[in-house]
Order: C-alpha cells, then structure tokens, then sequence
C-alpha cells in the first residue's frame, strides 16, 4: 500500500472550513484514500473514503486531486468536537491486507 | 450498531506475567486487528486476521502473539509481559472486503 504524508498539526477557528491535506504521490489506481479521525481517548472512527471522484457524507467532504496525488479532508463548519488526530490512510480494499496508520494530523479547533 | 467490545478499559499486569486481552465484535467481520498506540509513534498494528484460526502478522509483532477460535472474538496475549509493553491496544475489525473498520475503546494496559 502506498504512503501518506501530512503535516503534522493545524489549527482552525470554530464555524470556519478545516481543509487537512494528504499527499500520496505514489498512490496506485486500485487504491482508495481513507481518511479516520481519532478523538482523545477514543478509539479512531471511520469519517470517508474515495477513489478518484470527491465524496461528501455527513461528516465531510473528501476532495482527491485529478492525478490522485494528494486529497483533502475538509469539515465544513469545524466545531470544538472536532479536535481530533485526523489519520489519511491509502488502501486497496480486499482480503489480506493490513490496516496500516501513519501519524496523522492533529487539529485543533479554537474558540 | 457496530460494537466492538474490549474486556478491560484499564489492566494493570506485574512483569513476566502471562496477559490476555480480549475483543468481541458483533458484526460478524471477517477481520479483526490488534493495534498499539504510543505518544509520538502513531497507531502501530500488532496481528490481524481475516478468517478463523488464520492471522497475520502486522508491523510489531514481536513479544505478542494471537488466537482466534470464533469469528467474533480476537484475543491478543503477552506470553511475558514486559514493561516496555506499556500502552494503549485498541481492537478493530472489518467485513472483508471493506476498509471501513469499527474500533474498540480501547485497553489502557500498564505493566509494572
């Protein structure tokens, strides 16, 4: 599976847009970009993931460049809840294959 | 709802001791995984399994091996515990061929 880089923290204000980025310049075409978020002290949760159309639910939108090369995560109304480590993960789906997460990036969202 | 289901949220084991920790998930997902996570090094995956009595073995999986009689239940153990075990385990799983994977709350273990 390919890697993902991101920075490692950001902040944003509460009510405005939160745009994290990954890049996975050696992403393969049967890869898909997963992003999952962890909040302090829980386990990660599952936010949304892509091949190479954008996606929206509603949580966020994923946007994936058109050379699939990088994507971003973005919360549209951030809010204190969303303080969280966000994970970008690059995946095939199927069977036998890890689950591998990096570092993350750690939002935080003020007042 | 998806639950997966840790046995302890906080353990507390003496040095050299035989540890088991226990996950059950109720979804009948084909895969399930065992992590670590520490300050600074991320989530680390310890095993994961795809089917019963089948596991593999992820990026540390040195001082821990893993049983899986049921399909619904992944059990990690410390044959030795040892205090640089000293961490947070979070269980996962998964249907097989999805990766949307649902966690547990996690086992704050502490070894002493």
């Amino acid at each position: 599976d390919a890697k993902t880089t991101q920075p490692p923290s950001m902040d944003c204000a509460e009510g405005r847009a939160a745009n994290l980025p990954c890049n996975h310049s050696t992403i393969s075409g049967n890869e898909y970009v997963y992003w999952y978020r962890q909040i302090h002290s829980q386990g990660p949760q599952y936010i949304i993931h892509g091949l190479k159309n954008n996606e929206t639910n509603e949580m966020a939108s994923l946007i994936i460049t058109e050379d699939r090369k990088s994507s971003t995560l973005i919360l549209p109304h951030a809010t204190l809840r969303d303080t969280a480590v966000y994970y970008c993960i690059v995946k095939k789906t199927g069977a036998n294959s890890k689950l591998t997460f990096g570092k993350g990036i750690t939002l935080s969202v003020r007042p | 709802d998806v639950k997966v289901t840790q046995s302890s949220r906080y353990l507390v084991k003496r040095t050299g001791e035989k540890v088991f920790l226990e996950c059950v998930q109720d979804m009948d997902h084909e895969n399930m995984f065992w992590y670590r996570q520490d300050p600074g090094l991320g989530l680390r995956l310890i095993y994961f399994s795809y089917d019963v009595k089948m596991k593999e073995k992820g990026d540390i999986p040195e001082g821990y091996s893993v049983s899986r009689e049921k399909k619904e239940r992944f059990s990690l153990i410390l044959e030795s515990a040892s205090t640089n075990q000293t961490s947070m385990y979070l269980c996962a799983s998964s249907l097989l061929v999805k990766t949307e994977a649902f966690f547990g709350q996690g086992t704050r273990l502490t070894v002493v």
